[in-house]
């Protein structure tokens, strides 16, 4: 079965601080896909970032970046120098690879509510 | 525009009503699923369809939840004789391969 576990559950910064999501993941499948997607008031779920198991590469995407390391099972989310527009409830994302390649359903987390303080 | 789209946003119903929600997929995409969120908590799965076919069904989909695709286009969640712990977002999303695209969902509350 799969589990995706995100420790913190709310998280409080100030404007321009750098801030870490967790995302810690079990899955017994080698082909998996991880996900970030963020869920700001409005209530619909946006597409941050997508991750294959055999893509361990780190990215960086302006201010957001991703560390993948499978040797712990974790999938870590930073902003840097955060903003007011980043508060949302961020979830973290798990799907095994079906048959053809292609991702199945998602396991979320349970979120990590993000407040940025101006 | 061209993203998934759901209807109503939003629904109060009484216990034991029927109620049915819409989805309306990214037009090319032949993947749709539907996932249910409560307060607090991350989307859980509840069915999954490639084209018209229901591929996948959650335990959490009981007896009077039934959800159709018909010509693989839109989709119908329908749940008979509402409970209050209906009470939640459903969460409409649609994928080609391994990026599913959500809706805004409709927020269900059952009186």
């Amino acid at each position: 079965a799969q589990k995706v576990t995100q420790a913190q559950t709310e998280i409080s910064v100030v404007e321009k601080e750098d801030v870490t999501l967790d995302c810690v993941y079990e899955t017994r499948d080698t082909t998996y896909y991880l996900f970030w997607y963020k869920q700001p008031p409005s209530g619909e779920l946006v597409f941050l970032i997508r991750r294959n198991s055999f893509d361990e590469q780190n990215e960086i995407s302006g201010r957001y970046s991703w560390n993948f390391q499978k040797s712990t099972s974790s999938f870590n989310f930073t902003i840097t120098a955060s903003q007011v527009v980043d508060s949302a409830v961020y979830f973290c994302a798990l799907s095994e690879g079906g048959l053809s390649g292609s991702a199945r359903q998602l396991t979320f987390g349970s979120g990590t509510q993000l407040t940025v303080l101006p | 525009d061209t993203g998934v789209s759901q209807d109503p946003r939003h629904k109060i119903t009484k216990r034991g009503q029927n109620v049915t929600f819409r989805c309306d997929p990214i037009s090319e995409h032949n993947r749709l699923y539907w996932y249910r969120q409560t307060l607090g908590q991350g989307p859980e799965f509840l069915t999954y369809f490639q084209n018209e076919a229901q591929l996948e069904k959650s335990r959490l989909l009981s007896d009077r939840f039934s959800a159709e695709r018909p010509k693989g286009s839109f989709s119908t969640l329908e749940i008979q004789r509402t409970e209050q712990g209906d009470s939640a977002m459903y969460l409409c999303a649609s994928s080609l391969w391994d990026q599913a695209f959500f809706g805004q969902g409709t927020r269900l509350t059952v009186v």
